[in-house]
């Protein structure tokens, strides 16, 4: 079946510009993660949604982030007022709960100028 | 929360011979561990996982071990393929139960033909 797909694959932004980033997940599963990858770092996560109540937060890393899955499947993550250090690849992965394996989407670069 | 520590950053094996990469983590109560290939620009993708109730678990030339009261877990990769090359990331939930995955820095592998 269709991965977990995500759009824009790349996004340039002017700094102070808003971005919104999308996520699609695979098809009934419940959970759905953002992590944030800086180049040569590992995944760090941002937020987790258990359908459509965002469970968890604590890793957005200012309140410039908002993300939302309003009907349980398809997530945003947006930024306001971008700025050059939010320049990195955003990686949404799903899951069908708990401590299943996330399977993750191919990323959105953002390149914050 | 957890700490997650991954060596060696960077790896290179000539084709054919076996590759270890070792992980560390802080969390006693922490018991599912996955590790994830990544190659360049694409999603990370599940390779193999454990979980605290085993010991070592293998598939064809992939396997991982955990000791549980080392706290450390390492990828063991026989008969190294030029396609092997990529970089690994070892992550480790915050407790028990958590879906909170924390990643380590991740491991360059080079498997040189």
């Amino acid at each position: 079946g269709a991965g977990v797909s995500q759009s824009p694959r790349y996004k340039v932004a002017k700094r102070g510009q808003d971005v919104a980033l999308r996520c699609d997940p695979i098809s009934g599963h419940v959970s759905l993660f953002w992590y944030q990858q800086a180049l040569g770092q590992g995944p760090e996560f941002l937020t987790y949604f258990q359908n459509e109540a965002q469970l968890d937060k604590s890793g957005l890393p200012s309140d410039r982030f908002f993300a939302e899955r309003p009907e349980g499947s398809v997530s945003t993550l947006k930024i306001q007022r971008t700025q050059q250090e939010d320049s990195a690849v955003y990686l949404c992965a799903s899951s069908w709960g708990g401590q299943e394996t996330q399977y993750f989407g191919p990323g959105t670069r953002l390149l914050v100028l | 929360g957890e700490n997650v520590e991954q060596h060696p950053s960077t790896l290179s094996v000539q084709e054919g011979d076996s590759a270890v990469i070792k992980c560390t983590y802080s969390d006693s109560a922490s018991n599912y561990f996955p590790w994830y290939k990544q190659e360049l620009g694409k999603r990370p993708q599940l390779i193999i996982d454990i979980r605290s109730n085993v010991g070592e678990k293998k598939d064809q030339r992939i396997a991982v071990t955990l000791n549980k009261t080392a706290k450390h877990f390492s990828l063991h990769i026989t008969e190294t393929q030029p396609e092997d090359s990529a970089v690994y990331f070892c992550a480790a939930p915050t407790g028990a139960g958590s879906y909170q995955l924390t990643f380590g820095k991740g491991t360059k592998l080079s498997v040189i033909p």
